[in-house]
């Protein structure tokens, strides 16, 4: 398998525009995780579902952000409108069971709002 | 909540030396800890997982324990490389959340 695949990997916009962030899971993992990751706050969890369905959303910043999960191999995240705080690393990750044993990550996506 | 502390920040060490990176959590009833390895502009690689009934996981080079009534672990890596320099995070699984991860430890282990 290739892994937890995401796109894009680097992203610069400017303020107010819609972002966009993609992830393809692990074939067969049935828990998708949304982190974010900065040097002041280091990992921090924004969303994560099991089987497409959202079950914790409270590390959602603000209402401009957003999550999707159509189908058991694609999810979004959606900043909309982004702000310069908004620039990070953001993780997805997937795993089997969801319970910490086998969770693996993508690579990142590294948003820059200027 | 849980709250996961790695310290120190950051680390650097000459090549060869054995090292100890520590690891804290508030909340002791946890399901198991893992340790994970990032390396610059990637995603993390998990290292090691130990399970609350297990006290020590071996990897090679590497040894994490776990004391978890005292809310502590450590991630031993001997005979240290330049290619150990990464960002080294501690995780812990509760049950109730997804993993919940320290800020971790940036090691640089020089030539």
């Amino acid at each position: 398998d290739a892994g937890v695949i995401q796109s894009p990997r680097h992203e610069v916009t400017e303020m107010g525009q819609e972002v966009t962030l993609r992830c393809k899971p692990i074939s067969g993992h049935n828990s998708l995780f949304w982190y974010r990751q900065t040097m002041m706050r280091g990992l921090e969890l924004l969303i994560y579902f099991n089987n497409n369905v959202p079950i914790d959303d409270s590390g959602m910043p603000e209402d401009r952000f957003s999550a999707k999960m159509p189908n058991a191999s694609f999810s979004t995240l959606k900043i909309q409108p982004s702000e310069p705080r908004d620039s990070a690393v953001y993780f997805c990750a997937s795993s089997e069971t969801g319970d910490g044993n086998t969770i693996y990550f993508g690579e990142g996506s590294w948003l820059t709002v200027v | 909540k849980q709250e996961v502390t790695q310290i120190p920040a950051a680390l650097s060490v000459p090549e060869g030396e054995n090292l100890v990176l520590n690891c804290s959590f508030t909340d002791s009833a946890i399901y198991n800890l893992q340790w994970f390895r990032q390396d610059p502009g990637k995603g993390l690689t998990s290292l090691l997982l130990i399970q609350s009934s297990q006290r020590e996981q071996t990897s090679g080079r590497l040894n994490a324990s776990l004391d978890k009534s005292s809310g502590r672990s450590t991630l031993y890596i001997a005979a240290s490389q330049p290619g150990d320099s990464a960002t080294y995070l501690c995780a812990v699984y509760s049950g109730n959340t997804p993993l919940v991860f320290g800020k971790g430890t940036r090691l640089s282990v020089i030539a």
